[in-house]
């Protein structure tokens, strides 16, 4: 969906080096996630910002911050990556008091930690 | 079927027959249930979503079922295509205080033979 945006789509990076994930919509919403995905794991929530001002953890936050920079603006860092955090890492956009509550997912980053 | 908890599932179907995909819910607090579609490099597009007032509900080609009894939740999609080839999971939204994230299934794997 070209209303999530995703920066890089792909990354190799070596182990305890800080990687930062970007994530910009255009759909004006102010809840934004971010997840991982790991065949066979489904799904998992890392951070979730309701607004602006509003961070909490998800999950699996340990090894992950985020920094929610604008409305349209949300970013994940590992501050040093391990292996294990090798994954397809989304960001995911709701609008708060919509008619739906469905997610709206960006194309993915996919990670390599070696 | 997928549960929101097995490994992945597959299911091959030749090109114009129907296909049903399950899903398994574990929370019969859940309220609000979405379809994704995930294309292989992209990231989970919305199908179609049901809320649990509701016990059926249709979209273009595809009909979204919902038996609160048995906790069951399926996909029926029409005249399947080859473009249909994807992973296909079923997410469930919890109401009360956590309704502010989904809870995804692994997904099944849908192939249409030509």
């Amino acid at each position: 969906d070209a209303d999530v945006t995703q920066t890089p789509r792909n990354r190799i990076t070596k182990t305890g080096k800080r990687i930062m994930l970007e994530c910009s919509q255009t759909k004006g919403h102010d809840r934004m996630y971010w997840y991982r995905q790991d065949p066979g794991l489904g799904l998992r929530l890392i951070y979730y910002s309701f607004d602006v001002k509003d961070i909490n953890k998800g999950e699996i936050s340990d090894g992950y911050s985020v920094s929610r920079q604008a409305q349209a603006k949300f970013s994940l860092s590992l501050e040093s990556a391990i292996p294990n955090q090798t994954a397809l890492y989304f960001c995911a956009t709701r609008g708060a008091g919509s008619h739906t509550d469905t997610q709206y997912f960006g194309p993915g980053t996919r990670l390599t930690v070696l | 079927g997928e549960s929101v908890g097995l490994h992945l599932p597959t299911l091959s179907v030749q090109e114009g027959d129907n296909s049903i995909i399950n899903c398994a819910y574990s929370n019969s607090a859940s309220d609000y249930f979405i379809w994704y579609k995930q294309e292989s490099g992209k990231g989970p597009q919305f199908i179609i979503d049901i809320r649990s007032n509701m016990d059926k509900r249709q979209g273009q080609r595809v009909t979204v079922l919902l038996n609160k009894t048995v906790k069951h939740l399926s996909l029926q999609i029409a005249a399947t295509q080859p473009g249909d080839s994807a992973v296909y999971f079923c997410a469930e939204r919890p109401s009360g205080g956590s309704n502010y994230k989904l809870t995804f299934g692994k997904g099944t794997l849908l192939t249409v033979n030509p």
